[in-house]
């Protein structure tokens, strides 16, 4: 059973440019979550979904910040006219149901030039 | 605000002692507290979750406790190795959400050298 993949590893963007980030969740989860580390800070929730619905976006700024989990499909995160201080890096989980135990993804690098 | 306090924020010990990480947090309604390893470049792995309910959990060489009402957590890993070598992380779960909805504190970076 493969764990959460995410891809790519790493990404470099211009200020400006449009950033996906994806997400498969493992084998028999529903629930997503995205986590966002910024250089010398904790992880933050950002976003949590399941199938088809954004259940909690609190944590996901306002503007040019999207995410969706199709029913087929990875999840993806979506970053819109990057600047740099969206530079960080961002973590997918999942879990099989709501309060079960989240595995972690290794992480897209995000880097902002 | 709900925040995480993890001390120390670095330790460095030689291989074979015994020691214990803090993590102490504000939400006393807390549903679980799981703590992590982060190895450089790759993502989280969950070493221990402690539900509310429970005082401590053990697995191998790791032992974490939970006191809601000081609003304490700690980490105690027994005859330390290189091998653990890596940023831990504790996280809890408020009361209140149904979900995996979880606050991090910083980190611990330790360092384990032979």
């Amino acid at each position: 059973n493969a764990g959460v993949m995410q891809n790519p590893r790493h990404l470099v963007r211009r200020r400006g440019q449009e950033a996906r980030l994806r997400c498969s969740p493992m084998k028999g989860h529903s629930h997503v979550y995205w986590y966002r580390q910024l250089p010398e800070e904790g992880l933050k929730f950002m976003v949590y979904l399941q199938k088809e619905n954004i259940i909690d976006e609190s944590g996901m700024p306002k503007e040019r910040f999207s995410a969706e989990f199709p029913k087929e499909g990875p999840s993806i995160l979506r970053i819109q006219q990057v600047v740099r201080g969206d530079s960080a890096a961002y973590f997918c989980a999942s879990s099989p149901a709501g309060l079960e135990k989240l595995f972690f993804g290794s992480g897209t690098q995000l880097s902002v030039l | 605000k709900q925040e995480v306090t993890q001390i120390p924020a670095a330790l460095s010990v030689p291989e074979g002692e015994n020691l214990v990480l803090n993590c102490s947090f504000t939400d006393s309604a807390i549903y679980n507290l799981q703590w992590f390893r982060q190895d450089p470049g790759k993502g989280l792995t969950s070493l221990l979750l402690i539900q509310s309910s429970q005082r401590e959990q053990t697995s191998g060489r790791l032992n974490a406790s939970l006191d809601k009402s000081s609003g304490r957590s700690t980490l105690y890993i027994a005859a330390s190795q290189p091998g653990d070598s890596a940023t831990y992380l504790c996280a809890y779960h408020a009361g209140g959400t149904s979900y995996g909805k979880l606050t991090f504190g910083q980190g611990t970076i330790l360092t384990v050298h032979p």
